[in-house]
């Protein structure tokens, strides 16, 4: 079964740019959830979608969204970039919520100029 | 509201030696926690949770971790460290909704020869 997938890997932006990043949950997976990754303040909780619905959401502001497709496929958009967006964004997958294993892709390296 | 604590940020311990990782948490309702570990540029891979039932949770790797109610711990232990087992270790626990997971700061571990 393949795993979660990530694109791109990695990505450069400048200030200001917006960003989308995309992400494939393993197969029968209904659940996506975002998370931002960053020294400082570790491992944060974006949002979660299930069924094209998102169903929970993490303290971030509004420049950060999401949405999830009719296959589960999920992306994320940051508009209006900021220096302190750079991290790593993880998503994970999980047949129905986080009472499941939640299964990691290998994330998305953002930087920002 | 859940929370996870991580007590110390980095570990170092010699090959063959006892690994303890520990991890308290809060939670305002019976706890999901997860144990996960991170490889440099990778995303996050399931070492073990605990969901309810047996307290002592037997994972990949040779790793366990007990679930103590009464002292709100969920600490990771291993009998004998390997090299390969040098990476950076997150407890979690579920939140309230069941559709996020709440992480703790992290735990680096080092394995020495």
């Amino acid at each position: 079964k393949a795993g979660v997938t990530q694109t791109p890997r990695y990505l450069i932006k400048t200030r200001g740019q917006q960003v989308t990043l995309s992400c494939s949950p393993i197969s029968g997976h209904r659940s996506v959830s975002w998370y931002q990754q960053t020294p400082g303040q570790g491992l944060q909780f974006l949002f979660e979608y299930f069924s094209e619905t998102q169903r929970n959401k993490g303290n971030f502001p509004g420049r950060f969204s999401g949405r999830q497709f009719s296959n589960s496929r999920s992306e994320m958009n940051v508009s209006t970039l900021e220096l302190g967006d750079s991290a790593l964004y993880l998503c994970a997958s999980s047949a129905y919520s986080s009472y499941n294993e939640q299964f990691f892709g290998p994330g998305t390296r953002l930087t920002v100029l | 509201a859940q929370s996870v604590t991580q007590l110390g940020s980095h570990v170092s311990v010699s090959e063959g030696a006892l690994v303890l990782l520990r991890c308290n948490y809060s939670s305002s309702v019976p706890p999901y926690l997860f144990w996960y570990v991170q490889y440099p540029n990778q995303g996050l891979q399931l070492l073990l949770k605990y969901t309810t039932g047996a307290t002592l949770v037997k994972g990949i790797n040779g790793f366990e971790a007990e679930f103590k109610k009464s002292e709100t711990s969920f600490h990771l232990t291993k009998p004998s460290a390997h090299m390969s087992d040098a990476a950076e270790y997150f407890c979690a626990v579920s939140d309230q909704a069941g559709t996020a997971l709440i992480f703790g700061k992290g735990t680096t571990l080092s394995v020495s020869s």
